[in-house]
Order: structure tokens, then C-alpha cells, then sequence
């Protein structure tokens, strides 16, 4: 059975701060998709990330950067110099697929104050 | 703005009724999934549709039932409505292959 871990509930920075939102996972699969979602207070989420699990190279987006470890089963996200508009519910997920079928942790919030 | 559109976007039930959500998604998205979120959770994956078949159920019982429909708009429908399934319903579409696009979903208590 797949599992995701998110540990941290809540996280409180000041805006600049770096953040960093932890997410372990398990899976009996051999090839699987790791992903990223924001989730703002209007509900939808927003896709940040996919990797799969071939590809441990790790990535940088603008502010975002993302650390994938197979051998920890560890997918952690960075936002780096935390802004107002960074403020929402991070979710980090796990597919069997390339897409969909979403596996979902339980969210860590983050809040951003000026 | 998302190409995945929810009606309604709250809705108060009772225990006991049926209810129906709908979700309208982009052309050419064949492929439509269903989630539900409960407060302060995760969203959980209920079922998914691809070409108005059922593709894939997660682990909630029949009383939760889908339809896909050929011009890319979708239905939940969820019978004998439990307090429990108070939650954020969440619909998502993809053509396919490629990225996943979810709604802002419906809110729906059960009281």
C-alpha cells in the first residue's frame, strides 16, 4: 500500500524566511511519480512538481527548489525568501501512474507574516 | 483561471438524502478523478473516469457512483448521506498523459 508522510502540521515564518516542508513516502513500486500541490483558500490545487522515480535529480524553480532522495524515500520542498502570497496548504502526493490516482499527505500549512 | 469548473459551490444536505455534484472540464479532458477532502486532511481519491468508463475506485463503498459524459462534464452522486461525508469534493481533469487540472470544489455538509 502507498503512504504519505507530511510530519509538520504548521509552519510559521517571517516573510524572507526560507521554509522547508518535509514528506516521506512508501511504496512497493518500482517506477512511481512524486508530486507537489499548493492548495490556496479557494480551494483548488495548483500543480508545482512531478518527478518520477528514475529522476533524482533535483530541481529548482525560481524560489522553489525540490530534494528527492529514493534512498531515504524522502521528497522535500524548499521555498527560499518566503513571501505574503506563499501562504496556503502544501501537499505532497504519490502516484502509481504518470497521472492521477493522487495518494495524498495530510498537508502541511504554511503562513507567511510581514 | 482553471479550466475545471464545480456546481454548486455549497451545498447543505441532510442525513439520509442523495445529492449530486457536477464538474465541467476543459475539451478533449477524458480523463476526470473525484476527491474528497475532509477538514484539515488531505483529499482522498474516490474514483476515477476515462472515456465514460470507471478506471481505477479508491476505498469508499458503492454508495458513491459516477457518470462521465461525452461532452467532458461529469457527476458525483453519493446516496444515504452520512455527517462523515461532510467535505470538500474535488473534481480534476487531464487529456490524457498530461497534467492533471483540479476545481476549486464543492462544499458540502451534511447535517
Amino acid at each position: 500500500a502507498q503512504k504519505v508522510t507530511q510530519a509538520q502540521t504548521e509552519i510559521s515564518v517571517v516573510e524572507k524566511e526560507d521554509v522547508t516542508l518535509d514528506c516521506v513516502y512508501e511504496t512497493r513500486d518500482t517506477t512511481y511519480y512524486l508530486f507537489w500541490y499548493k492548495q490556496p483558500p479557494s480551494g483548488e490545487l495548483v500543480f508545482l512538481i512531478r518527478r518520477n522515480s528514475f529522476d533524482e535529480q533535483n530541481e529548482i524553480s525560481g524560489r522553489y527548489s525540490w530534494n528527492f532522495q529514493k534512498s531515504t524515500s524522502s521528497f522535500n520542498f524548499t521555498i527560499t525568501a518566503s513571501q505574503v502570497v506563499d501562504s496556503a496548504v502544501y501537499f505532497c502526493a504519490l502516484s502509481e501512474e504518470s497521472w492521477g490516482k493522487f495518494q495524498f499527505g495530510a498537508g502541511t500549512q504554511v503562513v507567511v507574516t510581514p | 483561471e482553471t479550466g475545471v469548473t464545480q456546481s454548486p459551490t455549497h451545498l447543505i444536505k441532510t442525513r439520509g438524502q442523495q445529492v449530486t455534484l457536477r464538474c465541467s472540464s476543459q475539451s478533449g479532458h477524458n480523463t476526470v478523478s473525484w476527491y474528497q477532502q475532509a477538514l484539515g486532511q488531505g483529499p482522498q481519491f474516490i474514483f476515477q473516469y476515462y472515456r465514460e468508463e470507471e478506471n481505477g475506485r479508491g476505498n469508499f463503498p458503492p454508495r458513491f457512483s459516477g457518470l462521465q459524459f461525452p461532452n467532458y462534464s461529469s457527476e458525483l452522486n453519493v446516496n444515504a448521506l452520512e455527517l462523515d461525508d461532510s467535505a470538500l469534493y474535488l473534481c480534476a481533469s487531464s487529456p490524457r498523459g498530461d497534467g492533471y487540472t483540479f476545481g476549486s470544489g464543492t462544499r458540502l455538509t451534511v447535517v
